[in-house]
């Protein structure tokens, strides 16, 4: 099992670019997540998904989109990008609620 | 309003000495406590949760109630303890986590 993969690892963008980072999970997790990870900030929750077709706001989801077509995939998207989403980016998935979350490798975004 | 509060941004210890990365939590019900460890290039896993009360790697946390705080403790420091550690909160029915900032340890031969 390759557990929670991220997609791209790194990306470099100019400020009103947009973009999609892709998650994917093979556990058949019902719940997914996506945080941004700042110096000094801890992780934060932008959104998450409480299975396929759900998504909901989370504590930071200005600027951001989300999308669950698929059970296995999380998407993430920035429709115009700001050098205040320079960030390290984290996709994690459960399989309850209450669940463990198992994290992804993190995906370094910087937007200049 | 659910916050987890982790004062310290760095803590330096030498191989051998005790460890205690406080952690304090805000929420007025019972809610469910973990800490999550990020090694070096590595991801962000689960080390512990109050609810299982074991010890992983030597680490404790007791969930103290009355003092609204989830500390974890290690008597005797090693190497490879050295990492990120996060505190997180989970409240009965929100179905996410509130993490802490963070704080580093970082263990010294």
């Amino acid at each position: 099992n390759a557990g929670v993969t991220q997609t791209p690892k790194f990306r470099v963008l100019k400020t009103g670019q947009s973009m999609t980072l892709l998650c994917a999970q093979d556990m058949n997790h019902e719940y997914m997540y996506w945080y941004r990870q700042d110096p000094g900030m801890g992780l934060r929750l932008i959104h998450y998904s409480v299975g396929e077709g759900t998504t909901a706001k989370g504590e930071v989801p200005d600027g951001y989109n989300v999308s669950r077509l698929k059970k296995q995939n999380f998407l993430l998207g920035l429709e115009s990008a700001a050098p205040s989403q320079t960030s390290v980016y984290f996709c994690a998935s459960s399989y309850g609620g209450f669940g463990e979350q198992f994290f992804g490798p993190g995906t370094r975004l910087t937007v200049l | 309003a659910q916050r987890v509060t982790q004062p310290e941004k760095l803590l330096s210890v030498f191989k051998g000495a005790p460890v205690e990365l406080k952690c304090n939590y805000s929420y007025s019900g019972s809610p469910e406590l973990f800490w999550y460890v990020q090694y070096s290039r590595q991801r962000l896993q689960l080390l512990l949760r109050h609810i299982s009360r074991e010890s992983i790697k030597g680490f404790t946390a007791d969930l103290n109630k009355g003092e609204t705080s989830f500390h974890l403790k290690k008597p005797f420091a090693q190497e490879e303890d050295s990492a990120m550690y996060y505190c997180a909160l989970m409240a009965p029915g929100f179905q996410k986590l509130v993490f802490g900032t963070g704080t580093r340890l970082l263990v010294s031969p």
